[in-house]
């Protein structure tokens, strides 16, 4: 159980496009998501924590305007970056928490995303 | 800035050897803390967790010691096994809050 998945796995897209990355608690149902970044031999950054129907917590230097969240249900919330450039090219990790413990917290598998 | 660090990036261990991979914490506040494993490309796996209110706990193979008094924080991994190779993180988490994530340390198995 506790099964996160992300949709998809990866994606190229041209610079200036928008990229809707889609994560999902397969199995429980997510009071919270959490949406983090990873630069290459980095640690993951993290972006932004999203409640179920309300507006996420962006963290300290994350554009809000560049990142939308949006966590419509307690199954699924999407990240979409938008007009995307080169550097935001990075591998995207959503993880979802069924209670208000950090201990219910799971991860996905990650989205590679590459901007060109 | 970050509030985990660690002190090697990289460890190399002879495999069947135990692996020490160690990390500092900053934030005196922080009451639960996390080993993940992250193999290349994927995203982090649960090792083990801890409590504040603990100094050790064992699971299958791995035990994490938590020294309060110098903010540290250690795992260790018995017998190492080639699928131990990966990039191992601790993470602290305050008051049931986000899980924040410290730099990472890439564990080699040497044949």
């Amino acid at each position: 159980g506790a099964v996160v998945s992300q949709h998809p796995s990866w994606v190229i897209c041209k610079s200036g496009t928008s990229v809707k990355i889609e994560c999902r608690s397969l199995d429980f149902q997510a009071t919270t998501m959490f949406w983090y970044r990873q630069f290459p031999k980095q640690s993951l950054m993290l972006m932004a924590t999203s409640n179920e129907g309300s507006k996420a917590t962006y963290e300290q230097g994350v554009e809000k305007d560049k990142f939308l969240i949006n966590h419509a249900s307690l199954t699924l919330s999407t990240l979409t970056v938008t007009s995307a450039h080169p550097e935001d090219s990075s591998f995207y990790i959503c993880s979802a928490r069924f209670e208000g413990r950090p201990e219910t917290q799971y991860f996905g598998p990650g989205t590679r995303l590459l901007v060109l | 800035g970050e509030s985990v660090g660690l002190h090697l990036p990289t460890l190399s261990v002879q495999e069947g050897d135990n692996s020490i991979i160690n990390c500092a914490y900053s934030n005196s506040a922080s009451d639960y803390f996390i080993w993940y494993k992250q193999e290349s490309g994927k995203g982090p796996q649960f090792i083990i967790d801890i409590r504040s209110n603990m100094d050790k706990r064992q699971g299958q193979r791995v035990t994490v010691l938590l020294n309060k008094t110098v903010k540290h924080l250690s795992l260790q991994i018995a017998a190492t096994q080639p699928g131990d190779s990966a990039v191992y993180f601790c993470a602290e988490n305050i008051r049931d809050d986000k899980i924040i994530f410290g730099k990472g340390t890439r564990l080699h198995i040497l044949p």
